[in-house]
């Protein structure tokens, strides 16, 4: 299994909603990742964990919390999202966050529209 | 031909022709490099690594060449398919306070039946 799966694959929410995304991957990766892509531009990097532990902040404002439960789930739970905040989130793995030369594997995405 | 400006640059070509794909990096310590593919709706897909002490790397119909002392990444396919359409992404890994891949601008490429 090579995949990483992300549910769901679109999501509205309002403002003032909660919402949760959640990332799958069965690879036995030790780093996972949350990029952030707006429409013509590049994923940019919002967090990375490493052995479920949050190794790196971009950032990125509270109303993103994200959580890893196990080693292969991670999660990124939204709340008080403004418009500006809809986007394609994408969530990667690789296997280790400290071995400089891999690559990551990506998922499909969410995409999210908050109204 | 190319093209650059506010939109994403975009590289026009016809099916049998080769391509080529250019990015520019940003950090002198990088010392590795990706080049992914993403399709409309889908995420980024691996093509192919080198490593900082290489300058180029061959895979299936495609190339990387590196060129450290001006920063530049190249991306070569031969014989261009339609199915090569797609925004084309180089990224680099490097420590910054744990090793992160970083994206560049991303090209986009179509190729003509």
């Amino acid at each position: 299994d090579t995949e990483v799966t992300q549910t769901p694959k679109h999501l509205v929410m309002g403002m003032t909603n909660k919402k949760s995304l959640k990332c799958e991957q069965h690879m036995g990766h030790r780093a996972m990742y949350w990029y952030k892509q707006k429409a013509k531009k590049p994923p940019e990097l919002m967090f990375v964990y490493s052995y479920e532990k949050l190794s790196i902040n971009e950032s990125v404002p509270s109303r993103f919390s994200p959580e890893c439960p196990n080693s292969s789930l991670l999660n990124l739970h939204l709340h008080a999202l403004q418009p500006e905040d809809s986007a394609l989130y994408l969530c990667a793995s690789s296997q280790e966050m400290d071995t400089r030369n891999t690559e990551a594997f990506f998922g499909q995405g969410t995409r999210l529209t908050v109204v | 031909g190319e093209s650059v400006g506010l939109h994403l640059p975009t590289l026009s070509v016809q099916e049998g022709d080769n391509s080529i794909i250019n990015c520019a990096y940003s950090n002198s310590a990088s010392d590795y490099f990706i080049w992914y593919k993403q399709e409309s709706g889908k995420g980024p897909q691996f093509i192919i690594d080198i490593r900082s002490n290489m300058d180029k790397r061959q895979g299936q119909r495609v190339t990387v060449l590196l060129n450290k002392t001006v920063k530049h990444l190249s991306l070569q396919i031969a014989a261009t398919q339609p199915g090569d359409s797609a925004v084309y992404f180089c990224a680099e890994n490097f420590l910054g306070g744990g090793f992160k891949t970083i994206f560049g601008a991303g090209t986009r490429l179509f190729v003509k039946a």
